[in-house]
């Protein structure tokens, strides 16, 4: 069954770095999906990150996070990344991958990023 | 950037009612429109995707409809486990967008 398992959260300095992973299991990662990043602040909405193409050629990010985040894939692994620098404070937030096939039809369970002095 | 305005911000509702909640995007997006729900400390669940086509397993109760601009998610009897927030969001590859509405907290009057 698909799974995705997000790891590499926890409590950083601002302007510090932070690389997430995301595992994926019961399908190829590199198989026709876009894979996206969406993050949560605390009781907050729903945020979307940045997406990578299901064949790496194309990656797009937030606004918010363009320039400081990259986002990438290791087909040989079945893994998606999210390479995030420079954080800020307002970077604190619950972390989905999220796979999208008409919609974001898996998500992981989240890691979460704080962000503090 | 396409901007997703979601309404209401809030709705509480009694044991079988109708629910209708709104999202309007600022310029046409076809049916590239999903409804996810995201129960209290729980992962977000897609309901419905393409407007109006309800993802399998959920509950024929949820329904969507809309395209272009407006679009709808309907509850036909709300149900004590509907308790919850529903986002609406754009998943459109060109223009690249996905952008989620702000929210709707559904809660049992």
């Amino acid at each position: 069954q698909v799974q995705l398992v997000e790891s590499g959260g926890g409590v950083v300095q601002p302007g510090r770095s932070l690389r997430l992973s995301c595992a994926a299991s019961g399908f190829t990662l590199s198989n026709t999906y876009h894979m996206h990043w969406v993050r949560q602040a605390p009781g907050k909405g729903l945020e979307w990150v940045a997406v990578i193409w299901y064949d790496g050629s194309k990656k797009y990010y937030a606004d918010s996070v363009k320039g400081r985040f990259t986002i990438s894939r290791d087909n040989s692994k079945n893994t998606l990344y999210l390479q995030m620098n420079s954080l800020r404070v307002e970077d604190t937030a619950l972390y989905y991958c999220a796979r999208q096939y008409r919609g974001y039809d898996y998500w992981g369970q989240g890691t979460l990023v704080t962000v503090s002095s | 950037d396409i901007q997703m305005t979601q309404s209401p911000s809030s709705l509480s509702a009694s044991v079988g009612d109708r629910v209708t909640i709104t999202c309007r995007a600022s310029q046409g997006i076809s049916n590239y429109l999903a409804w996810y729900q995201q129960k209290p400390g729980k992962v977000p669940n897609l309901l419905i995707y393409a407007a109006s086509t309800l993802q399998s397993g959920v509950p024929s109760r949820f329904s969507g409809s809309g395209s272009g601009t407006d679009f709808t998610l309907t509850i036909s009897s709300l149900q004590p486990e509907d308790v919850a927030t529903y986002y609406c969001q754009i998943y459109s590859s060109a223009p690249p967008t996905w952008t989620f509405g702000q929210g709707t907290k559904v809660e049992m009057k």
